[in-house]
């Protein structure tokens, strides 16, 4: 296991297009977490997964922005009717069960660009 | 949520060590403090974690007051590799009830 996997790693589309993104977390870990940063900020929490349940949701996550983790395993998330706003890195990560003090294991992002 | 507080940005030298002072004085009692390390165009990556007094990795050092309301994060002769941008968080991952949430971070400029 090589550690958090991100696809594609740069996608540019146009305005109102939808867009779906893909991360493989690392395989023991069963805590899934979505982020979007914007450049010079910190990185904004999205949402989070524990196995297949979808436990937290920002207000962040308008309704153009679903996630899913439909065996407990890889999530993708999914924009629709994007807009230049969404342009940002979006970043998958992964940890163990609550109670384990190692952190989370964040992949490389998918930089998004609507233009 | 505990608030952080930390510089926008820290200049430094080759060889110099570097710490990095975090606020947090609404740290609850379950709430544990975590610093990760960030490059461009990649995610951050966990550098160190504590609860209270001291803790040392191969990596770095965190110091935590005995009021728990602030963190320093202690870098030893730093590298130009260093540069880079350093959070400091605050959360309850004891039981895990909620995400991590980031600040803006600390910009760490290493110069030769």
């Amino acid at each position: 296991d090589t550690g958090v996997s991100q696809d594609p790693r740069h996608k540019i589309t146009k305005r109102g297009q939808n867009v779906t993104f893909r991360c493989d977390p690392i395989s023991e870990h069963n805590r899934l977490y979505w982020y979007r940063q914007t450049l010079g900020q910190g990185p904004e929490f999205l949402t989070y997964f524990q196995n297949e349940a979808q436990l937290e949701k920002s207000r962040l996550l308008s309704d153009r922005f679903s996630a899913e983790r439909p065996k407990g395993s890889f999530s993708t998330l999914e924009i629709q009717r994007t807009e230049q706003g969404d342009s940002a890195m979006y970043l998958c990560a992964s940890s163990f069960p609550a109670g384990d003090l190692y952190g989370y294991t964040f992949g490389s992002g998918t930089r998004l660009t609507v233009v | 949520l505990a608030k952080t507080t930390q510089p926008i940005s820290m200049d430094s030298y080759e060889g110099q060590e570097v710490n990095i002072t975090c606020s947090h004085n609404n740290i609850a009692t379950n709430d544990y403090i975590t610093w990760y390390q960030q490059f461009p165009s990649q995610g951050p990556r966990f550098i160190i974690q504590g609860y209270k007094t001291k803790v040392t990795n191969e990596v770095a050092s965190l110091f935590i007051p005995a009021d728990r309301k602030s963190s320093t994060l202690s870098l030893p002769r730093v590298s130009l590799s260093d540069t880079a941008v350093y959070y400091c968080l605050v959360g309850d991952e004891g039981t895990g009830r909620r995400a991590l949430t980031f600040g803006s971070g600390t910009r760490l400029q290493v110069q030769p």
